[in-house]
This record gives C-alpha cells, structure tokens and sequence, in this order.
C-alpha cells in the first residue's frame, strides 16, 4: 500500500526566506507527482505535476523535483511572501490506477 | 485553467437528515470524479471513484449505503449523505478528471458539513 509522507508538518520562516518542503512516497511505481495548496476552508490548487518521466518542474517561484528512484520530491519556494501561507499537499498518482495517495501536508506560516 | 464548482459551500442541519452535495466541471469533459473527506488538520481521504455512466467503486470501510454517489453525466456528479449523524460531519471535495490517465485532478472548494 503506497504512503506518502510529508516533512515538516510545519514550519515557519520569515518573509523573502527560501524554503524546501519534503515529500516522500514508499511505492515507486507512480504515474505522476503532484504538489497542491490548500487555503483554510477551500479546497485544492495544483501547483505543479511531475510525470514520472520527469526530474522537476518550475512555474514562477516555485521548483518541484522527483527522485523516483529513492521516492522522494521536494518543493522549493523562492523568496517566500506572506501569501504563500498555506498547507502544501503532494500527491502521488500510482500506475495501478487513477487514485491520488496524499501526504498529511506541510504547514507553512511565512512572516512579514 | 479547468473549474470544478462545488456546492454548497456550507451545510448544517439536523442529525437524520440527508443532504445532497453537487459538483460541477464547468469546461471540460469529467470522465472521472472522485470524493474525498478531509478531517480537521488532516489529509485528504479517497471515498469513492466514479466514472460517468457506471456505479461508484468505493474504498474500503466507506458505507455505499450511506455515502450515495450518482455520476450521471460528463460534467455532473453528487453525493448524498443519507441520515446524516453528527459523525458525518466533515469537509468533503470533490475533483474530476478528464480522460487519459496522466490527466490531472482538479478540486472543488469543498464542502463543510455540520451535523447537529
């Protein structure tokens, strides 16, 4: 059974801080990764997916990068700002099907 | 980018009540459609699948009989709560997909269900 984990739970930086959120995945055979944001209360923003035939991602500040190999990935957020604030969320899609398997998520607080 | 409109955004109501969440894909095909619960300070929890035409496959310890699912058209899936009791009270999302199957999800803004 896949499990995804996440490292930190939370964390909490001072503004224009570079940060990497941890993601971690026991089963190797994905299909795709995804990082998502979710805002208190609503639901959730995808961010970035990385095929499985990929090494990493970039949209704006922010650069995902999967390892299959040793499951892991991470998410690398430039000059963070107090509206990043947020729970991130990564999600491995498995070969064996169309279901997400989620981490618990980082909690992120960024600091003006 | 694709919209998923969910609603309600919000429920409360009596215990023994059934309550019906809709979820709508406003511009793409959803051949699939997936709910999901989500505890206070807590991941995202699979219910149920769906693919449009086809009865829901649900995962394992969720009640089929309690967590209706009726997926009747490409941009159209709901879920019921049927005899809701205070332990159904959660925020539920639901995301669809198009077909492919490196085709992303794209979320709902959820419901928060509060049974009283």
């Amino acid at each position: 059974k896949q499990e995804v984990t996440q490292i930190p739970a939370a964390l909490s930086v001072p503004e224009g801080e570079n940060l990497v959120l941890n993601c971690s995945f026991t089963d190797s055979a994905i299909y795709n990764l995804q990082w998502f944001r979710q805002d208190p209360g609503k639901g959730l923003t995808s961010l970035l997916l990385i095929q499985s035939s990929q090494r990493e991602q970039t949209s704006g500040r922010l650069n995902a990068s999967l390892d299959k190999s040793s499951g892991r990935s991470t998410l690398y957020i430039a000059a963070s700002q107090p509206g990043d604030s947020a729970t991130y969320l990564c999600a491995v899609k498995e070969t064996s099907g169309s279901r997400l398997t989620f981490g618990e998520g980082t909690q992120l607080t960024v600091n003006p | 980018g694709a919209v998923v409109s969910q609603h309600p955004s919000r429920v409360i109501c009596k215990s023994g009540t059934s309550v019906k969440i809709e979820c709508r894909s406003l511009d793409f095909q959803a051949t699939t459609m997936f709910w999901y619960r989500q505890f206070p300070k807590q991941s995202l929890m699979l219910m149920a699948t769906s693919n449009e035409g086809s009865k829901a496959t649900y995962e394992q310890g969720v009640e089929k009989d309690k967590f209706l699912i009726n997926h009747a058209s490409l941009t159209l899936s709901t879920l019921t709560v049927t005899s809701a009791h205070p332990e159904d009270s959660s925020f539920y999302i639901c995301s669809a997909s198009g077909a492919g199957v490196n085709q992303p999800q794209h979320f709902g803004d959820g419901t928060r269900l509060s049974i009283l």
